[in-house]
């Protein structure tokens, strides 16, 4: 079945350092890539997609890169704020069959100032 | 436009008793999904309806469970009677289609805590 690996936190930086977190996933034909964040006490946002190979979503200065040869979609950000502290979800949407997003277990980001 | 929108948005209640969670979808979304999240963990699939109709309900953990959505507009997810290991945030979310380009909104979640 379809899965979602994704690094395990939780993740501290500085503020202004450079992140990266990684994800890669398991999924039989084209699925869609997503990463959703959950900032403290609300609820999930969809931050950026990609839908099909080498598509590059981005949203608030995020990134991440659809690679299908490496299964990857690793979310990234040039210089983070405290304000980015968060809880960070990669999922993935098979375009088989019905629709079901499947998500990693997420990863924690504090930024510290 | 209204998004998903979740009601209660914080419950707490005792061991043994029911509570019952509702969702609003986008107005137009056929599709209308339930996940949970417990403590620490991912964010796991409960079930899927498609306008009325429950096309998978696999990830619905027990008979404690049961979702409906009658009209095939908002939809409800009662859980009776409640256990400790049912405290999480259940998530609703809806989308318009099935194509690989549509996009899943999520509501802001209804947090439980059983004690």
């Amino acid at each position: 079945g379809d899965s979602v690996t994704q690094m395990e936190g939780p993740v501290t930086l500085s503020e202004e350092a450079f992140l990266t977190i990684n994800c890669t996933y398991t999924a039989t034909g084209y699925p869609s890539l997503f990463w959703y964040v959950q900032y403290p006490g609300e609820g999930l946002q969809l931050l950026l997609k990609a839908t099909k190979a080498d598509d590059k979503g981005s949203n608030k200065g995020f990134e991440a890169t659809y690679r299908k040869e490496t299964t990857s979609f690793h979310l990234e950000k040039g210089s983070v704020q405290v304000s980015d502290s968060a809880v960070y979800f990669c999922a993935l949407l098979n375009s088989g069959g019905y629709q079901k997003v499947t998500f990693g277990t997420g990863t924690k980001l504090q930024v510290i100032p | 436009e209204a998004g998903v929108t979740q009601f209660p948005s914080h419950s707490v209640i005792e061991k043994g008793q029911t509570v019952t969670l509702r969702c609003d979808p986008i107005s137009g979304h056929d599709n209308l999904y339930w996940y949970r999240r417990v403590m620490g963990k991912e964010i796991k699939f409960l079930l899927h309806f498609v306008k009325e109709s429950k096309q998978d309900e696999s990830g619905m953990p027990n008979n404690r469970f049961l979702a409906e959505r009658t009209g095939g507009t908002y939809s409800t997810l009662k859980v009776q009677p409640a256990e400790l290991e049912d405290s999480g945030v259940y998530f609703c979310a809806s989308s318009a289609g099935t194509r690989s380009g549509n996009t899943i909104y999520f509501g802001e979640g209804s947090w439980l805590t059983v004690v």
